[in-house]
């Protein structure tokens, strides 16, 4: 079966430090990896995608993801945060069909950060 | 594009009563998705059309549940019965099927079962 994992459900960082949100999948077929971020009372929206090529995508609002296909994870990382990235954040997996692609979503990891 | 637009934002019901929550896709987007939201649940999938047809619904909790599709540009979630329980936040999300890419969500519909 497939799923994304996870492992954190709450990250505390003080403003300007660095953070990484972990993110572990387990899939049979190719797939396509994800970050979206939820503020709050709001939808989801994009922050980076891997397709394909390089290992090492960047989205918006500094972010920056890296897919490892040996340990199937997709971290996501920003070097300094800010009080504005205080959001929820999803990582998710689109699973590779051509005819009937299914997009599954981790838990999700708040992330609050403190002054 | 104005995005996927879901209505109503908010809505507020008596367990019993029938509650209908609706989407309207991307234009030119073929695949759409229903999710719902809790605190204890996350996000789970309750079902995605491809082309306004049900591909899967196994995510839909009970046959209180029902979606339909009847053409590109218009979905409905409905819940008959209401139950306290179903009270979440119901999110709308549309894509390009065969292209892998992401999907858009609109902003949801919060809905509170009393």
């Amino acid at each position: 079966a497939q799923s994304v994992t996870q492992l954190d459900s709450q990250v505390p960082v003080f403003e300007e430090a660095p953070v990484e949100l972990r993110c572990n999948y387990s899939s049979s077929v190719s797939v396509y990896l994800f970050w979206y971020v939820q503020y709050p009372n709001q939808g989801l929206q994009l922050l980076l995608k891997y397709l394909s090529g390089s290992t090492l995508v960047k989205g918006i609002n500094g972010f920056e993801a890296e897919f490892n296909k040996s340990q199937t994870s997709f971290h996501l990382r920003k070097p300094s945060v800010h009080i504005s990235d205080t959001a929820e954040y999803f990582c998710a997996v689109n699973l590779g069909y051509s005819s009937a692609s299914k997009i599954i979503f981790g838990s999700g990891t708040r992330l609050s950060i403190r002054p | 594009d104005a995005g996927v637009i879901q209505s109503p934002r908010h809505e507020v019901t008596e367990m019993g009563q029938e509650v209908t929550l609706r989407c309207k896709p991307i234009s030119g987007h073929n695949s759409l998705f229903w999710y719902r939201q809790t605190m204890m649940r996350g996000l789970e999938l309750l079902i995605y059309f491809n082309n306004n047809v049900p591909i899967d619904d196994s995510g839909m909790p009970e046959d209180r549940f029902s979606a339909k599709m009847p053409n590109a540009s218009f979905s409905t979630l409905k819940i008959q019965p209401s139950e306290p329980r179903d009270s979440a936040v119901y999110f709308c999300a549309t894509q390009i099927v065969g292209q892998n890419t992401e999907a858009f969500f609109g902003q949801g519909t919060r809905l509170t079962v009393v």
